[in-house]
């Protein structure tokens, strides 16, 4: 079976400070991960997957097949990163989400 | 280029009634999904479609539920009998689907749907 969890359901922190939204994922194969966001009233987009091994707006995300987790982090926050988060893992086409997490940065 | 567009953007019905959902997908997009998130929850998977193949379905909650695809454009979700548990809303998503796994799916603005 698949499943994503994403434990944190709110998630606040000041602008600055480092970010860390967590997800962990249960799949028997190899897992292709994602990460997607969904700013204040804009449709939820793509922010990265793991297989690129890129940087999205300061945001990076390692694939941790040991721990079965694959946490989205950036060093620095910034106010516009406020926004809705989703993990999310892809097997035979089908995308399983995790429940999200809303990310609030404080001035 | 036009995005996923769905319509109605909200949709507010009362219980026992039938409701038709619309998406249309980008163009040349041969895969299309249908997803469902219920306040505070994650997205839902409901049903996929792919080129001429047979849609899978394993995601559809009841048999109240059903979807159909026009080639390889719009899609229509149809609820029937709505029940208040059936309020939410109702994403699609469509890809290239060039047989890779990882194909980007890119998202319509949702149908917001409240039952009465």
């Amino acid at each position: 079976a698949q499943r994503v969890t994403q434990p944190e359901k709110l998630l606040s922190v000041f602008k600055g400070a480092p970010v860390e939204l967590k997800c962990n994922y249960s799949y028997s194969g190899s897992p292709e991960l994602f990460w997607y966001v969904q700013y204040s009233r804009q449709r939820l987009q793509l922010l990265l997957r793991h297989i690129s091994r890129e940087s999205i707006k300061g945001f990076t995300a390692d694939l941790n097949k040991g721990e079965t987790s694959f946490h989205l982090k950036k060093p620095f926050a910034q106010e516009e990163d406020s926004a809705m988060y989703y993990c999310a893992l892809q097997g035979a086409q089908k995308l399983v989400f995790g429940q999200g997490t809303r990310l609030t940065i404080n001035p | 280029g036009a995005g996923v567009s769905q319509s109605p953007s909200n949709k507010v019905t009362e219980k026992g009634k039938d409701v038709e959902l619309r998406c249309d997908p980008i163009s040349g997009h041969t895969a299309l999904y249908w997803y469902r998130q219920r306040l505070g929850q994650g997205l839902e998977f409901l049903i996929y479609f792919q080129g001429n193949s047979a849609p899978d379905k394993s995601g559809l909650p009841s048999d109240r539920f059903s979807a159909e695809r026009t080639g390889e454009s719009v899609s229509t979700l149809t609820i029937q009998r709505t029940q208040q548990e059936d309020s939410a809303v109702y994403l699609c998503a469509s890809s290239e689907d060039r047989g890779l796994v990882s194909d980007t799916q890119y998202f319509g603005p949702g149908t917001r749907l409240t039952v009465l």
